[in-house]
């Protein structure tokens, strides 16, 4: 089935370490988005990808960056996680903007 | 800037009863589109129903419905015959054009057996 993979599940980093969250679609959508979400709050986006046109939220701190290597990958950088980004990050993907999203499950991170 | 609202932070509905979650939104835009999400507490966003500004009829989609009310700005998702497994999150969004999604702050819907 055509869908959206978020790996790992679940992301527990230590403060200050770097880590990296990884997104892959098989739908073939030429839009990948990254999502903050953090508990009983709205997803927050930070950018999307175009094909391979970034956008980065105006809010969005220097600590997030992203790389779309390819259509079908996407990936989230935290520089260096504070305890603050502990949250569900959330990857979704559609055709083109303004179409409906589908997302993925979500990596839920946890900052010690 | 659009804006999406939604006043009701929590809903308790018996099983089989049918609900109706509020959405109302604010643009000044003629083109736009309204969307309802899912979030089951496993934190996956589920996409429920699609209905655009132009569009003559309501969208339906099974057992959702989405009741737009474009005079009053209102998008409020129908759901009928509740069960058990409809308890979640439900956000509403809205874009405009190529615009990206903009969130409601959410409903949190618990149906009771």
């Amino acid at each position: 089935d055509a869908m959206v993979i978020q790996n790992p599940r679940y992301q527990v980093t230590q403060f200050g370490k770097p880590v990296t969250l990884s997104c892959s679609q098989t739908l073939n959508h030429n839009v990948m988005y990254w999502y903050q979400q953090k508990s009983s709050q709205a997803p927050k986006l930070l950018f999307h990808y175009y094909d391979k046109d970034f956008n980065n939220e105006a809010d969005t701190p220097d600590n997030f960056q992203s790389r779309r290597p390819n259509t079908s990958f996407c990936f989230l950088d935290i520089r260096s996680p504070g305890l603050g980004d502990a949250a569900m990050y959330l990857c979704a993907t559609s055709r083109a903007s303004g179409n409906e999203q589908f997302f993925g499950p979500g990596t839920r991170l946890t900052v010690l | 800037a659009q804006k999406i609202t939604q006043t009701q932070p929590g809903m308790f509905v018996q099983e089989k009863e049918a609900v109706t979650l509020d959405c109302t939104y604010d643009t000044s835009d003629p083109s736009y589109g309204l969307f309802w999400y899912k979030q089951p507490s496993s934190g996956e966003m589920i996409f429920l129903i699609y209905q655009g500004s132009y569009d003559q009829q309501n969208a339906t989609e099974g057992r959702y419905s989405l009741n737009f009310q474009k005079a009053r700005k209102s998008a409020n998702l129908v759901i009928s015959a509740s069960q058990l497994g409809d308890s979640a999150m439900y956000f509403c969004a809205m874009t405009l054009g190529n615009e990206k999604l903009t969130f409601g702050t959410g409903t949190r819907l618990t149906i009771i057996p």
